[in-house]
């Protein structure tokens, strides 16, 4: 079936610094694909999206293309700072595209 | 401030017992989610409704577990008899109209420790 693998946390990054957590799907088709953030205590939010290939997702500095060819969607951004600690969950909408699959989730930890 | 509300946020109970989650999705939202997280599978769909009626609970087990949506403004998840193996963060969420359930807002959790 369908699934999302995401690279094991946790990274631990200093402020600045460039960060890439990597994600790879495979599933039937071309599903939509999604960031998830998880901060401390609280539920998820929706982070950014991509509907279809070579699409490209952004929003607070993180972003991700849809690549096919590789099927990846690898989580960016140029300088992460302390308030992007949280846990990043890559997910891909099931074949129904009623609901998601979520990766293992990815622990970010960045200290001033 | 619209919010997708789960109480209680903590429960530790007893084998055995029966554990009751609540969730408040977002007003005019049709369609809600129930996700429990945990350390070993990460986080697993166990159902979800859409206008009240049960669409897809596959993946919950039907002998101890039950979801129930009375209204439009209320969602349960029930555990009888809960076990040990039950412990979990279990997160509801609720998308806005028209996005599927791939865009939803989840609540804060309910943090179940069954010992």
């Amino acid at each position: 079936g369908d699934s999302v693998t995401q690279m094991e946390g946790p990274v631990t990054l200093s402020e600045e610094a460039f960060l890439t957590i990597n994600c790879t799907y495979t599933a039937t088709g071309y599903p939509s694909l999604f960031w998830y953030v998880q901060y401390p205590g609280e539920g998820l939010q929706l982070l950014l999206k991509a509907t279809k290939a070579d699409d490209k997702g952004s929003n607070k500095g993180f972003e991700a293309t849809y690549r096919k060819e590789t099927t990846s969607f690898h989580l960016e951004k140029g300088s992460v700072q302390v308030s992007d600690s949280a846990v990043y969950f890559c997910a891909l909408a099931n074949q129904a595209g009623t609901a998601l699959i979520f990766g293992k989730g990815t622990t970010l930890s960045v200290s001033s | 401030d619209a919010r997708v509300t789960q109480t209680p946020r903590h429960k530790v109970t007893e084998m055995g017992q029966e554990v009751t989650m609540r969730c408040q999705p977002i007003l005019g939202h049709n369609t809600v989610f129930w996700y429990r997280q945990t350390m070993m599978q990460g986080l697993e769909l166990l159902a979800y409704f859409r206008n009240r009626a049960p669409l897809d609970d596959s993946g919950m087990p039907k002998d101890r577990f039950s979801a129930e949506m009375p209204d439009a403004t209320l969602a349960t998840l029930k555990i009888q008899p809960s076990e040990p193996r039950d412990s979990a963060v279990y997160f509801c969420a609720s998308p806005p109209f028209g996005t599927g359930g791939t865009e939803a807002f989840f609540g804060q959790g309910t943090r179940l420790t069954v010992v």
